[in-house]
This record gives C-alpha cells, sequence and structure tokens, in this order.
C-alpha cells in the first residue's frame, strides 16, 4: 500500500469550511483514497473515499487531484466536535490491509 | 445493521500474563477482520487481518497471535505479556477487501 503524508495539525474556526491535505505521490492504479477521523480514546470513524472521482457525502467532501498524487477533505462547516485526527490512507482493492500514519489533528476552535 | 463488539475497554496485566481480547461482529457474514494496535500520540499499527476462518495473516512478527475459530469472532492472545505490549487494541471489519472499515472501540492495555 502506498505511503501517505499529512500535517501533524491544524487548526479551523467554527462555522468555517476545513480543509484537509494528504500527499500519496506513489499510489497505484488500483488503490483507494480513504478517510477516517480518531476522537480521542474511541475507535476510528469512517468518512468517505474515492478512487478518482470527486466524492461527497452527508460528513465532507473529498476531492482527488487528477494525477491521483493528492487529495483533500472538506468539512464544509467544521464544528467543535469535528475535533480530532484525521487519518488518510490508501489501500488496493486486492489487498485486506491498511497503513495508518499519523494523521492531522484537527482543533476548530470557537 | 452491523455492530462490532470488543472487550474488555481496559485491562491491567502483569508482565509474564495470559492475554485474550475478543472481538465480535453482528449483522454480516464472512466479514475481513482485523486487529490493530496504537501507541499513544500515534498512529494505528496492523498486527493482524482475517478473510474467513481459520485464516490468519500476520503483518508485523511480534509476541502476540490471533485466531478466527467462528466466521464473526476474532482473538488476540499472547502467551507471555510484555512491557512492549502496552497500547490501544482495535478491532475492525469490512464486507470486501475494497469497502470502508469498521473500528470497534477498543481495548486499552497496561502492561505492569
Amino acid at each position: 500500500d502506498a505511503k501517505t503524508t499529512q500535517p501533524p495539525s491544524m487548526d479551523c474556526a467554527e462555522g468555517r469550511a476545513a480543509n484537509l491535505p494528504c500527499n500519496h505521490s506513489t499510489i497505484s492504479g488500483n488503490e483507494y483514497v480513504y478517510w477516517y477521523r480518531q476522537i480521542h480514546s474511541q475507535g476510528p470513524q469512517y468518512i468517505i473515499h474515492g478512487l478518482k472521482n470527486n466524492e461527497t457525502n452527508e460528513m465532507a467532501s473529498l476531492i482527488i487531484t487528477e494525477d491521483r498524487k493528492s487529495s483533500t477533505l472538506i468539512l464544509p462547516h467544521a464544528t467543535l466536535r469535528d475535533t480530532a485526527v484525521y487519518y488518510c490512507i490508501v489501500r488496493s482493492s486486492n489487498a485486506g490491509k491498511s497503513t495508518f500514519g499519523d494523521g492531522t489533528t484537527l482543533t476548530v476552535k470557537p | 445493521s452491523q455492530t462490532i463488539h470488543q472487550w474488555p475497554a481496559t485491562l491491567v496485566q502483569p508482565v509474564g500474563s495470559p492475554l485474550s481480547l475478543e472481538c465480535t461482529v453482528e449483522g454480516t457474514s464472512n466479514p475481513n477482520l482485523y486487529w490493530y494496535r496504537q501507541a499513544a500520540g500515534r498512529g494505528l499499527q496492523l498486527l493482524f487481518y482475517s478473510v474467513g476462518i481459520g485464516q490468519i495473516s500476520s503483518e508485523v512478527p511480534q509476541n502476540l497471535s490471533a485466531s478466527r475459530p467462528q466466521d464473526r469472532q476474532f482473538i488476540l492472545s499472547s502467551k507471555k505479556l510484555l512491557l512492549s505490549d502496552s497500547g490501544f487494541y482495535l478491532c475492525a471489519w469490512s464486507q470486501f477487501s475494497n469497502q470502508p472499515q469498521h473500528f470497534g472501540d477498543g481495548t486499552r492495555l497496561s502492561i505492569l
């Protein structure tokens, strides 16, 4: 599975959009980009995933660059409850495994 | 709907003692199952995954083992715990390899 690179921390004002970047320059053609978040002392929660098209669900939007070497998770209107560690991972559709890096700690401030 | 259960939530064990952590999934059949460990302030390290009963793949050499005696049951074990086995242990499932993983609430293991 390809390795991902994320900034260690970010701040966002409550009500504003939070844009979390992820680099995955070694991603291969059959690997999906997944985003999870983990609130302190809980298990990670799935947010969204995509292959090459942009995706949107009730939680967030995922923007994947045309060359697929990077992506951005967008929380359109961040709330205090969105404060968490956000993990970007890439997974092959042929393998059952994922590697979680250290993620980005997002702090939403009032 | 599907649910995943892990227990216990916290565990304190002496060095050299055995370990058994259990994870069960409800509401699905033949899921992929995973055990992860997380050190404080770090990401998740995949320890084991299973695509079916009796089928276990180990990702890192270690003092732990895993078993899948039933379709929706995944057990993490050790015969003799080491101090380095301390951490937050998470079980997860997915329906297929290319589907999202869903995590349990984890077990916080402290070795004294």
